[in-house]
């Protein structure tokens, strides 16, 4: 079985632009979640989404929005890059969105905003 | 997450025992996880420990919780040059909204 995808693999926009990151869940898994790696740090929540709906929001500002889609994949946007923005973006899947379950994550999204 | 903290650096030889520590803050999560990174990798589910649990053995791996001081531990048995990577130890909260501490960086020394 496929483990969580993600697309693009790495990509370099500038200050301004808007960013499209998209996400496949492992088969069956209807929740998932996006993190925010930033160079030298742990993986920092964004998103979390079960049945299409939004369960959960980190600490993050209205420039960052997600969905999700019947099929259970999902895209995380960005706009208005700013250079802070640069980091690797984490897709991650699970069975539930409960608390005890465990969290599958894809190889991610490298973000370069120059 | 600045509630979920550990030591940044580790170095050890190879065949040695690697411990690395991890303290956090929220004492309602059910379980606790660690999570290898590797270099320009995403982060893999190496093992995990309910909270009822004080110790979880795995092949050689060693997870040990102190709930009363929060304080969460990994040893690692006869390290190998392949175990060089960050380790994460992790608390989910609401939801399954994981909180990540920094990171410990395993340098195995051959």
């Amino acid at each position: 079985d496929a483990g969580v995808t993600q697309s693009p693999t790495h990509l370099i926009k500038t200050r301004g632009q808007q960013v499209t990151l998209r996400c496949s869940p492992i088969s069956g898994h209807k929740s998932v979640s996006w993190y925010q790696q930033v160079l030298g740090q742990g993986p920092q929540f964004i998103f979390q989404y079960y049945e299409k709906e939004e369960r959960g929001r980190g600490n993050f500002p209205d420039r960052f929005s997600a969905r999700q889609f019947p099929n259970y994949s999902s895209e995380l946007n960005v706009n208005a890059l700013l250079l802070g923005d640069s980091a690797l973006y984490l897709c991650a899947s699970s069975l539930d969105a409960g608390g005890a379950g465990e969290l599958f994550f894809g190889e991610g999204s490298r973000l370069t905003v120059l | 997450g600045e509630d979920v903290e550990q030591s940044l650096f580790l170095s050890v030889r190879e065949g040695d025992s690697s411990v690395i520590n991890c303290t956090y803050t929220d004492s309602s999560s059910t379980y606790l996880y660690w999570y290898k990174q590797e270099p320009g990798a995403g982060l893999q589910l190496l093992t995990y420990i309910f909270s009822n649990m004080d110790m979880k053995q795995d092949q050689r791996l060693t997870v040990l919780l102190n709930k009363k001081d929060k304080h969460l531990s990994l040893r690692i048995a006869d390290t190998q040059t392949g175990d060089s990577a960050i380790y994460f130890c992790a608390d989910p909260r609401t939801g399954n909204q994981f909180y990540f501490g920094t990171g410990t960086s395993l340098t195995v020394i051959p």
